[in-house]
């Protein structure tokens, strides 16, 4: 079955870049996309196909995607981007999620 | 407003039933795939099933299969997910999610509703 691997854990300082990788096999010939879940809160999608913002998503939020990996960036980082992000992509199963990364904002 | 909301979750026993609403408003529901994702306390997110727009074709995770089934009634805008022979790792909030055919994403989730089985 097809899996997708983050980093369990990531850390950034106020109003600098955060990377976060979520990496499969030929994830780049699929549709990534990334979400943000806060404690108690249910997810919100940040980032579709690949690179696309949904409407309300801040443009600090961008992705990217080739060849085994996916990368949501998060320039300007704020205390509020503090959460769980996960990855997730199509396939045949249908569904994968990552297993997801927290961020934390130091 | 766009909106789901989940209910019908609870604690049961191993081995026993239970069945979760998703109602759907602010949208055409029938014109959308939908989904049930879960998530074990502390855990990440894991995809449990989907359903087409018009209920004839269904998916599940191998954890599930033929244990759970996934339906809609797309005259009450509501999805639903029966659960039968539970166990404890079944024990996870349950959310129902639309899929955004444009976005290939979920780009809808409910608040989701928290399934304890354990005797």
């Amino acid at each position: 079955s097809y899996e997708l691997t983050q980093p369990p854990s990531v850390s950034v300082s106020p109003g600098q870049t955060a990377s976060i990788t979520c990496s499969g096999d030929k994830l780049g010939d699929k549709y990534a996309c990334w979400y943000q879940q806060k404690p108690g809160q249910s997810p919100v999608l940040v980032i579709y196909q690949d690179s696309k913002r949904p409407s309300g998503i801040p443009e600090r939020f961008s992705g990217s995607n080739s060849g085994n990996t996916a990368t949501l960036t998060i320039s300007g980082t704020q205390a509020m981007d503090e959460a769980d992000y996960y990855c997730q992509a199509w396939d045949s199963t249908p569904v994968v999620f990552g297993g997801g990364t927290k961020l934390t904002v130091l | 407003e766009v909106q789901l909301v989940e209910s019908g979750g609870g604690l049961v026993q191993p081995g026993g039933s239970l069945r979760l609403s998703c109602a759907a408003s602010g949208f055409t529901f029938s014109s959308y795939w939908m989904h049930w994702v879960r998530q074990a306390p502390g855990k990440g997110l894991v995809w449990v099933s989907r359903i087409n727009s018009d209920g004839s074709s269904t998916s599940y995770a191998d954890s599930v299969k033929g244990r759970f089934t996934i339906s809609r009634d797309n005259a009450k805008n509501t999805l639903y997910l029966q659960m039968n022979s539970l166990r404890a790792e079944d024990t996870a909030v349950y959310y129902c999610a639309r899929e955004e055919p444009v976005a290939d994403a979920f780009d809808i989730w409910g608040q989701g509703t928290m399934v304890t089985v354990s005797s």
